[in-house]
């Protein structure tokens, strides 16, 4: 069983669409992040999540908006795509305070804009 | 902030060798959380190995360890016996006590046979 699964693993699009990558996990943390790789592959926190609330908002353009339906999900929606979101996004998670010291990662998914 | 330095962009190891990638880091925090994680091409965050910076003994995991030096603020990973598959990005993470993990750029590392 996957621990953290997200989809669509691809993703290609046109500039100026909406798109949303969807992350669930069935580890029973409380806490899910979401993280951008660029293509020099630098891994950037972009939201923190726990329990439902945004706890982590990074300098990220409002056009990303995450939404948390239950602590088990966090969703991710893009508006107006530009081509400089063509980036890997990770979703992943991790049990608050210092019992839950790892992180662990979705595998990702590609969205390339053209 | 914390921040997490990876000197070296990239490395290379011969098949069967030892190779030792360095990571610093930066912080006035006293309980906090180092890691190691794995990227191979297909994309995929690995966890290799990590540390509690409350323990003094370097952590272990078979082929895989680790050189913690709290003091200097450095842990780095030395990976022996290199196999083929441990080719991939590796990258050095920070994370404290309550708050989100950090990491650094990464090192691409390559093995040749």
């Amino acid at each position: 069983d996957t621990a953290v699964s997200q989809t669509p693993k691809y993703l290609v699009t046109q500039m100026g669409n909406d798109k949303s990558i969807k992350c669930e996990q069935n580890l029973g943390h409380d806490t899910m992040y979401w993280y951008k790789q660029d293509s020099k592959k630098f891994l950037k926190i972009m939201f923190s999540y726990n329990n439902k609330e945004l706890i982590i908002n990074e300098t990220v353009p409002n056009r990303f908006s995450p939404k948390s339906p239950d602590k088990a999900h966090l969703n991710l929606h893009i508006n107006s795509l530009e081509l400089g979101d063509s980036a890997v996004y990770f979703c992943a998670s991790s049990q608050a305070g210092r019992s839950g010291n790892t992180i662990y990662f979705g595998e990702g998914s590609w969205l390339t804009v053209v | 902030a914390q921040t997490v330095t990876q000197s070296q962009p990239e490395m290379s190891v011969q098949e069967a060798e030892t190779v030792t990638l360095s990571c610093t880091y930066d912080t006035s925090e006293s309980d906090y959380y180092l890691f190691w994680y794995k990227q191979p091409p297909s994309r995929q965050m690995i966890l290799v190995i990590r540390q509690e910076a409350y323990k003094q003994q370097n952590a272990t995991e078979n082929r895989f360890s680790v050189n913690f030096q709290k003091a200097a603020k450095s842990f780095s990973l030395k990976i022996s016996d290199s196999q083929l598959g441990d080719a991939a990005m590796y990258f050095c993470a920070y994370r404290s006590a309550w708050n989100d993990m950090r990491f650094g750029a990464g090192t691409r590392l390559t093995v040749k046979p």
